[in-house]
């Protein structure tokens, strides 16, 4: 079965640089969901899109920016990166009937490294 | 949010069952209570929801407390495969966010 494909799995930028993540939804799934997770920490919501339209914000950074395009394929955008933006980053799908009861799908991450 | 609470760790023999518990005073009417998992360097796995009645799935059930304050999500046979953090989680009807806690660690002994 197809599974949520994030690219890519690994990332090396250095302070004050720009990051695009990229995250592609299994088929027919609506909604993306992006999440940080630190080393040692639990995942953090960052943001969220349903039907391409942005659904929910959660302890997004304002220098990052995220969107969902017509394919629903959706991008996480960083900017003025900082070492404490280093961390995976997932990037989940779902397909939505009645928000709230979805069941999410998550990729394998991208692993961000500030340096 | 709702916020949940969960013990830090728990132990379970293979092929024994666990309990793992989450407290919720705060729950809303239209809050869903989700649980995934997170094994070792892969992303969260969805485990089980429901709202008021309990569940049950291929991979484990749900029991949830008649006023809601509480529920257990029990794993009938814990495999060495199920080591993992779980977290319990409430998700508001018409949102399209999830609050990961601090979740509970599932360490199982062969």
């Amino acid at each position: 079965a197809a599974g949520v494909i994030q690219s890519p799995r690994h990332l090396i930028k250095e302070k004050r640089e720009t990051a695009t993540l990229k995250c592609y939804p299994i088929p027919r799934h609506d909604t993306v969901y992006w999440y940080q997770q630190g080393p040692g920490q639990d995942p953090q919501f960052l943001i969220s899109f349903y039907e391409k339209m942005q659904s929910d914000k959660g302890s997004i950074p304002d220098r990052f920016s995220a969107q969902q395009f017509s394919d629903y394929h959706s991008e996480l955008n960083m900017s003025s990166l900082e070492l404490g933006d280093s961390a995976l980053y997932f990037c989940a799908s779902s397909e939505v009937l009645v928000a709230g009861t979805d069941e999410q799908y998550f990729g394998p991450g991208t692993r961000l490294t500030v340096t | 949010d709702a916020k949940t609470t969960q013990p830090n760790s728990m132990e379970s023999n293979e092929e024994e069952p666990v309990h793992l518990p989450c407290n919720h005073s705060t729950i809303s009417g239209t809050d869903y209570i989700h649980w995934y998992r997170q094994l070792p360097s892969q992303g969260p796995e969805y485990v089980i929801h429901g709202l008021t009645s309990n569940v049950n799935n291929r991979m484990a059930s749900l029991a949830i407390a008649e006023d809601r304050k509480s529920s257990t999500l029990i794993l009938h046979r814990a495999t060495l495969r199920d080591a993992a953090v779980y977290y319990c989680i409430l998700r508001r009807t018409g949102t399209y966010k999830y609050i990961f806690g601090t979740g509970t660690r599932l360490k199982v002994l062969a």
